[in-house]
This record gives structure tokens, C-alpha cells and sequence, in this order.
């Protein structure tokens, strides 16, 4: 199956930024996603990576490594509003069978004044 | 707004019950997705429908079925109910079967009582 881990909680300071890593364990790799989650809202789509390096999206940046199975999300110029959970996923074959995507349980992000 | 809408918003019933979700993806999206999210699982990929046909199966269980019917709307059913149905569950639409971007719809909170 798949294994994936994040930090269950993280606070940064409004202006810093903040790194939030994730890493996986699986076979059949076909891409990574993260997405933003607000308390008893829906997810929203922030970043796609399939290939190795980092996807810059404002101030959201995303980071791949396969070989390491390791991911981060940056987060600059962090906001009030950008507390959040904030949600890793991956997508893999495993086995070349069918194909599934798994969601760590997310990281719960605090911005403090 | 995502543009993925769901039907009920809330939902009380009882154990050993059946209920239908809705789910109407974004105009011209073809693929929808089921998602279950609970607390101590967080968010968990049930089922992906494309252009009518199942694509992909997650941790669905036995009791719960879905379908995309041909104006590509999707219902979730879920029977004999039990406690730990209780949950959000997520819709999500995107344009193609790869879901490399999904949006997310509002989501319905089920609770069994």
C-alpha cells in the first residue's frame, strides 16, 4: 500500500515563510498533489508535481524528489488566511493495477501576528 | 464556488438506513470523484467515475455504490448504515480521466445516529 507522512501541526509568523515536507513510500508513482483545506470547507487544488523540482505558483512553491520519495510546500509572505490544513496526496499504480490516490492526513498550519 | 454542487448539505439518519448523495460536477468535466473524510482518517478516495464508466476504485466498501449517469451527475449510495459512516463526503470533478487538478464541491456531513 501506500504510506505517507506529514507533520500533524505547524505555526510560522505572518510575512515568514514556512516549509511543510511530506514523504511517501510507494510503487507505480504518478504524481504528487497538495491541497489547502479550511476548517469545514472544501479542499482547493494549489500544486501538481510528476516530474523531479520545484513548481512555482505565487507565493506557493512545490518541490518533488522521486528518488527520495520527499516532497515540500512553501509557503512565502504567509497570511492570516493561510491558516489552514494543508493536504499531501499521492497518486501511484501500484503493481501496475488500479490506480489510487491517497491523502496524508495534513499538516494543520497557524499564522500568529 | 468551485462549481461542483452537492445535494443535501446535511444528512441525519439512522443506523441500518440507505441514502443517496448527489453530486453535479462543473460544466464540461467529465470525470467525478468520491471522497469520504472523517476525523480520524482524514480524507479517503472512495470511487472515480469517467464519462459514465467506473475508473478507479479506493476504499470503498461493499455497503456503498455509486454511478455517473449520462449527464454526467453522480450519486453516492450508501446502505445499512452504521456509526462510523459518519462523515463529510466529498465530490470532486475534473475536465479528464487523469484528475491532475480537481475541484471540489461543498461536500455533504452525514451523520448516523
Amino acid at each position: 500500500g501506500q504510506n505517507i507522512d506529514q507533520p500533524t501541526e505547524m505555526t510560522a509568523t505572518e510575512g515568514a515563510i514556512v516549509q511543510i515536507n511530506c514523504t511517501y513510500q510507494t510503487s507505480g508513482f504518478n504524481g504528487l498533489f497538495w491541497y489547502q483545506q479550511h476548517a469545514g470547507e472544501a479542499p482547493t487544488f494549489l500544486s501538481y508535481n510528476v516530474l523531479d523540482g520545484l513548481e512555482e505558483k505565487g507565493r506557493f512553491s512545490s518541490f518533488l524528489s522521486r528518488s527520495k520519495g520527499y516532497s515540500y510546500l512553501l509557503l512565502k509572505e504567509l497570511q492570516m488566511k493561510d491558516s489552514a490544513s494543508y493536504l499531501c496526496a499521492v497518486r501511484a499504480r501500484p503493481n501496475f493495477g488500479n490506480e489510487k490516490l491517497t491523502f496524508g492526513t495534513g499538516t494543520r498550519l497557524t499564522i500568529i501576528p | 464556488d468551485s462549481g461542483v454542487t452537492q445535494t443535501p448539505k446535511h444528512l441525519i439518519t439512522a443506523t441500518g438506513q440507505r441514502v443517496t448523495l448527489r453530486c453535479s460536477p462543473r460544466s464540461g468535466d467529465l470525470s467525478v470523484y468520491w471522497y469520504q473524510q472523517s476525523l480520524d482518517q482524514g480524507l479517503q478516495f472512495l470511487i472515480q467515475y469517467y464519462n459514465g464508466e467506473e475508473r478507479a476504485k479506493g476504499n470503498i466498501l461493499e455497503r456503498f455504490s455509486a454511478q455517473q449517469f449520462p449527464d454526467l451527475h453522480s450519486e453516492l449510495n450508501l446502505s445499512s448504515l452504521e456509526l462510523g459512516d459518519s462523515a463529510l463526503y466529498f465530490c470532486a470533478s475534473s475536465p479528464d480521466g487523469l484528475g491532475n487538478e480537481q475541484y471540489f464541491g461543498p461536500g455533504t456531513r452525514l451523520t448516523v445516529t
